[in-house]
């Protein structure tokens, strides 16, 4: 089956850095996405990997290594409002997209 | 700008009730989505439509169902509503960009009793 692992929870401190990771294992791949889900409210657009290697925006980054079918976000001088789930997805060999259940970060000041 | 526009925000339903959820974008997206979201799992796909006129099951669809009459509305129709039903449900698009980002709505938090 198809599958996509992700930490249930992680927490940090104000102004730290943070990495969360996620592997999965689809019937092929099609991309990676990473969405932020405050609570409450829908989820949002992050980053997306089709090759392998480090997607640089601003304070976040996502990583890609295809082969061993892994990826990282990494959120840097972490701000409270950074306090969400963050939402690991796949594109599979046909193209729809397998979601992880979501890592929730904890800021603390 | 709305995006994607979600209706109603939160219902509490009697089960065996009849309920549409309705489902408005403005950003003539050619697909479109309707997941639930529950606790502890992923976001899982009930329907989509990958153009006006067509749609297709997704990984959840019992319980369901769909109608694509247009490009801008995507109502979800549970027929008769059952307790395992309750969850947030999120309506999203995706246009023909380089990702195929997914735009979501605000959802609909859906209570059946």
């Amino acid at each position: 089956g198809q599958n996509i692992d992700q930490p249930t929870e992680m927490t940090a401190t104000e102004g730290a850095i943070v990495q969360i990771n996620c592997t999965y294992q689809t019937s092929g791949f099609n991309g990676l996405f990473w969405y932020q889900q405050h609570a409450g409210e829908a989820p949002t657009f992050l980053s997306y990997n089709v090759l392998d290697g480090l997607e640089e925006k601003g304070r976040f980054s996502s990583f890609l290594s295809r082969s061993k079918g892994y990826s990282y976000l990494l959120l840097k001088e972490l701000q409270m409002k950074d306090s969400a789930s963050y939402l690991c997805a796949v594109k599979d060999s046909n193209y729809q997209l397998i979601w992880g259940a979501g890592t929730k970060l904890i800021i603390k000041p | 700008i709305a995006g994607i526009t979600q209706a109603p925000t939160s219902q509490i339903l009697a089960a065996g009730r009849r309920m549409t959820l309705r489902c408005t974008q403005d950003m003539r997206h050619n697909a479109m989505y309707w997941y639930r979201q529950d606790l502890g799992l992923g976001l899982r796909l009930i329907h989509y439509s990958n153009t006006a006129g067509t749609t297709g099951k997704g990984e959840v669809p019992d319980g369901y169902s769909v109608s694509r009459a247009n490009t801008d509305d995507f109502p979800l129709t549970l027929a008769s509503a059952v307790p395992s039903q309750t969850s947030v449900y999120f309506c999203a698009s995706s246009g023909t960009g380089d990702t195929g980002e997914l735009f979501f709505g605000e959802g609909s938090r859906l209570t059946v009793l």
